[in-house]
This record gives structure tokens, C-alpha cells and sequence, in this order.
């Protein structure tokens, strides 16, 4: 079983549709939850970090943590061309040092 | 945010040479960076930890004697992939924390190997 998992996709959305982005993690002593965005050929940057149960809103972007799952979510809202790309959701566990990257998922959002 | 600056951000190297890839923390001292290689359509594999002042930390079937990392200073580690082959062209990416949980990513080098 692989430390985090996500749906590969390609997800594909109309502009202006909500996205949302599934992960889940095998290690139930994990502290930290991120979603970072990847463009083509191009390194990660964060958008998002979540550490305790529930909702994390900032401007279009919402992550959800639930621990008892061990599912963590990212919602797009709004959706544009711009935010096409590959989401990476990445875990730290109680050493909080290494980060477990999943394997990402495609978006593309439709013009 | 925090800057971390990776040169080259891309490489070409004949097989059987050395390439050295530079990660610099600009604003802030990092004493732990890490290190990372994607292939096309993978995700991010930590190959290494880095540790200013000690040796760096391997993950599991990641080769030390082929993949060199020196973290000599507060700013500083530096990957050097010896005896380069094809198979070993890949993304390589570096990343440092500062502050929150969160990595901060250097700009990635691109290495091709011929």
C-alpha cells in the first residue's frame, strides 16, 4: 500500500466549476497535511496546509482533514484556466521531518 | 515567503561525467534541506536528507557513493551525481523549511544525460 494515494486522473472541470482533489494516507500518526501545485516542468509551491479535523478556507481553496478516515481534500472553487495543473498532496508524520509526496493529480479546467 | 534558489535549473551531461547541483537558502538558514528526483508523470521521491554539519541521510535504494550531498554551510547542500548515465536523467528538486511545516521548493534542475 503506498503512503499517500491519489487519484491520477486527468480531472477535468468547466471554468467556473468546483474541483475537488481526494487523497488518503496510510500512516495514522501523521501531524501535517499539504496540497501543493506543480506546472509542467516546474517545482512545487504550497497552497494549502491543514493540521487538525475539519475546514481550511483560503480565497478559492478549501482543505479537509479527517483523521479518523486518514482522507484529506482539496476543493478548487471557481475554477480557471490557470489552475491547471498537478495537485501533490503530501503528508509529514510524528517526526514531522520528511514529507511523503502522493503521486498527483492532473486538472485541467476547460475555457 | 522563503527562497530557496537551485542552480543550474537545467544540465546536459555527457555519460560517464560528474554534474554538482547547488541549493542556496537566500533569506534564512536552513539547517536540514532535502533533496528529490521525478521522472516524467511521477511524483516527488525524497532521495536524501541533507544536514549542515553531518552526514546526510539516504533514503533506501538511494546509492551515497553515486549520489554525493554536502551540506557544508547554513545555506548551502549541494548534490553531486557521479559517473552520470542515461538513467539517471531525471527532474531533481530541493526543498528546505523555514518557519511552518511547509517546504519551500527550489526551481528545480534539469538533467539529461547522453
Amino acid at each position: 500500500q503506498k503512503e499517500v494515494e491519489q487519484n491520477s486522473g486527468p480531472l477535468s472541470v468547466p471554468e467556473g466549476a468546483i474541483a475537488s482533489l481526494n487523497c488518503t494516507y496510510s500512516d495514522r500518526g501523521s501531524q501535517s497535511f499539504f496540497w501543493y501545485r506543480q506546472y509542467s516542468g516546474k517545482s512545487p509551491e504550497l497552497i494549502m496546509s491543514i493540521y487538525s479535523n475539519g475546514d481550511k478556507e483560503d480565497g478559492r481553496f478549501t482543505a479537509q482533514l479527517n483523521k479518523a478516515s486518514q482522507y484529506v481534500s482539496l476543493l478548487i472553487r471557481d475554477s480557471q484556466p490557470s489552475d491547471s495543473a498537478t495537485y501533490l498532496c503530501a503528508v509529514k508524520g510524528t517526526g514531522g521531518f520528511k514529507t511523503i509526496f502522493g503521486a498527483g493529480t492532473r486538472l485541467f479546467v476547460k475555457a | 515567503g522563503a527562497v530557496v534558489s537551485q542552480h543550474p535549473s537545467w544540465v546536459i551531461c555527457k555519460s560517464g561525467t560528474s554534474v554538482k547541483i547547488e541549493c542556496r537558502s537566500l533569506d534564512f538558514q536552513a539547517t536540514t534541506m532535502f533533496w528529490y528526483r521525478q521522472f516524467p508523470k511521477q511524483s516527488l521521491m525524497l532521495m536524501a536528507t541533507s544536514n549542515e554539519g553531518s552526514k546526510a541521510t539516504y533514503e533506501q535504494g538511494v546509492e551515497k557513493d553515486k549520489f554525493l550531498i554536502n551540506h557544508a554551510s547554513l545555506t548551502l547542500s549541494t548534490l553531486t551525481v557521479t559517473s552520470a548515465h542515461p538513467e539517471d536523467s531525471s527532474f531533481y528538486i530541493c526543498s528546505a523549511t523555514y518557519g511552518s511545516p511547509g517546504d519551500f521548493f527550489g526551481q528545480g534542475t534539469r538533467l539529461t544525460v547522453v
